[in-house]
């Protein structure tokens, strides 16, 4: 049974880092194929894709935010860990993290439940 | 970016009732177009990927059609719990990109 569980603060100011760590169960990052991405979803507005990190750490990020996102992975402690920089107001949304179906194009098939992020002052 | 539309954004329907949303991309995705249900608080839930494919464990009145640059969800009797919010996602380039939702709600 696969499982994902995104935790971080719930309130950060503007200018400073959003570190999110996802720990998962029911599968390996060191499985050929495996992934897990990323993605949030500001209240009322569509989700948005964030980034996305491979089994073999090729790592894919949202060309909008590239230059603030950085995703690793910690294969051992089975977790994923996102950082966004410079956070503003705009930044505040639902951040879920999610398993990539294996093989093919990304298709998240099993998803965290999300933790709210506020960006305030 | 390839954009996704889809539509209506919200609707009213009864259980029982066959429901219909569509997502069309702003350019051909082949079939590389994913659907998921989403309800308040909870995890997002795949239900159907590659167009038309049916995710495992999903009821089987959910099922998906389209190719190209428009595509079609239907549930085909619906059910109390499947009172949500419906997304689009294209997984044809990065970056990945989500249609803006369409909520069905009870009438």
């Amino acid at each position: 049974q696969i499982t994902l569980k995104e935790s971080g603060p719930t309130l950060v100011k503007p200018t400073q880092t959003l570190t999110l760590t996802c720990t998962f169960s029911g599968f390996s990052l060191s499985t050929s194929g495996v992934g897990v991405g990323w993605i949030r979803q500001p209240p009322g507005k569509a989700p948005e894709w964030l980034a996305l990190i491979y089994w073999n750490d090729d790592k894919r990020y949202s060309p909008s935010l590239k230059s603030r996102l950085t995703i690793t992975k910690d294969t051992s402690k089975n977790q994923v860990v996102l950082t966004l920089t410079n956070m503003d107001p705009v930044d505040s949304a639902t951040y879920y993290c999610a398993h990539r179906l294996g093989g093919g194009s990304p298709i998240f098939d099993y998803w965290g439940q999300g933790t709210l992020v506020t960006v305030s002052s | 970016d390839i954009q996704m539309a889809q539509s209506p954004s919200s609707l009213s329907a009864s259980v029982g009732d066959r429901v219909t949303i569509t997502c069309r991309a702003s350019q051909n995705i082949i079939s590389y177009l994913n659907w998921y249900q989403h309800k308040p608080g909870k995890a997002p839930k795949l239900l159907i990927y590659a167009a038309s494919s049916l995710h495992s464990g999903v009821p089987s009145r959910f099922s998906g059609s389209g190719s190209g640059t428009d595509f079609t969800l239907t549930i085909s009797g619906l059910q109390p719990e499947d009172f949500a919010t419906y997304y689009c996602q294209q997984s044809y380039t990065m970056p990945l990109t989500f249609g803006g939702g369409t909520k069905v709600e009870i009438k």
